[in-house]
């Protein structure tokens, strides 16, 4: 299994709609979470820290649920400038080694 | 801040040909990583160095070698270049939340 797992899509939505990326990890020492944005042919970008209770920026929200192990992302009224594809990355603060990345999922927003 | 600097941007290697990835970073950032992405695939860790002197390998290390004699500049050799090594190459710092904070890239093609 791998240590980060994620659906690759890609998903294809309306403009406007509501899409949201689940991603599961297996290590459970894992202490810090993240999602990046990658452009086609860009380095990603970070998109949003996810903490345990849950944070929202804007129109994305993250959650961690620990018990069991997944991480979600969500988007609301999506446009079409968040066509990109979705990283989620577990790490902890010990070890540099075991910063995680799962292989993406492709988000392509239609007009 | 410059940030993340990577050179080159480009490079067409021949088989057996050697060459240096440059990376160097302005923020101060102790922990450094080297990343390969190959099309449609996630980021695979080479080599990390948590601070000048240190370096480690990474999950795909063969074929590569690092060295950081300064906090500044982490650069990554290919000895001789297969065409296995066709990649684009992501260099990193990592803050103190643990975010990542990406180069531009650097694509590297090997003939």
């Amino acid at each position: 299994r791998k240590e980060v797992e994620q659906d690759p899509g890609p998903f294809n939505v309306p403009e406007g709609a509501t899409v949201a990326f689940n991603c599961t990890y297996s290590n459970s020492a894992s202490q810090s979470f993240f999602w990046y944005r990658q452009d086609c042919r860009k380095e990603p970008k970070l998109l949003m820290s996810v903490y345990s209770s849950g944070n929202e920026d804007g129109r994305f929200t993250a959650q961690l649920n620990r018990a069991s192990q997944y991480i979600s992302l969500l988007i609301r009224d999506s446009k079409l400038s968040d066509s990109a594809t979705y990283l989620c990355v577990g790490g902890s603060y010990s070890s540099a080694s075991k910063i995680i990345f799962g292989s993406g999922t492709r988000l392509s927003i239609r007009p | 801040n410059a940030g993340v600097t990577q050179t080159p941007k480009f490079r067409i290697l021949k088989i057996g040909q050697s060459m240096t990835l440059q990376c160097t970073q302005d923020m101060n950032h102790n922990y450094m990583y080297w990343y390969r992405q190959d099309p449609g695939m996630g980021l695979k860790l080479i080599y990390y160095s948590v601070g000048a002197g240190i370096t480690d390998k990474g999950e795909v290390p063969n074929g590569y070698n690092v060295s950081r004699s300064t906090t500044e500049d982490f650069p990554l050799r290919l000895e001789l270049a297969a065409p296995s090594q066709t990649s684009v190459y992501f260099c990193a710092t990592q803050g103190n939340t643990g975010e990542l904070f990406f180069g531009e890239g650097s694509r590297l093609t090997v003939l």
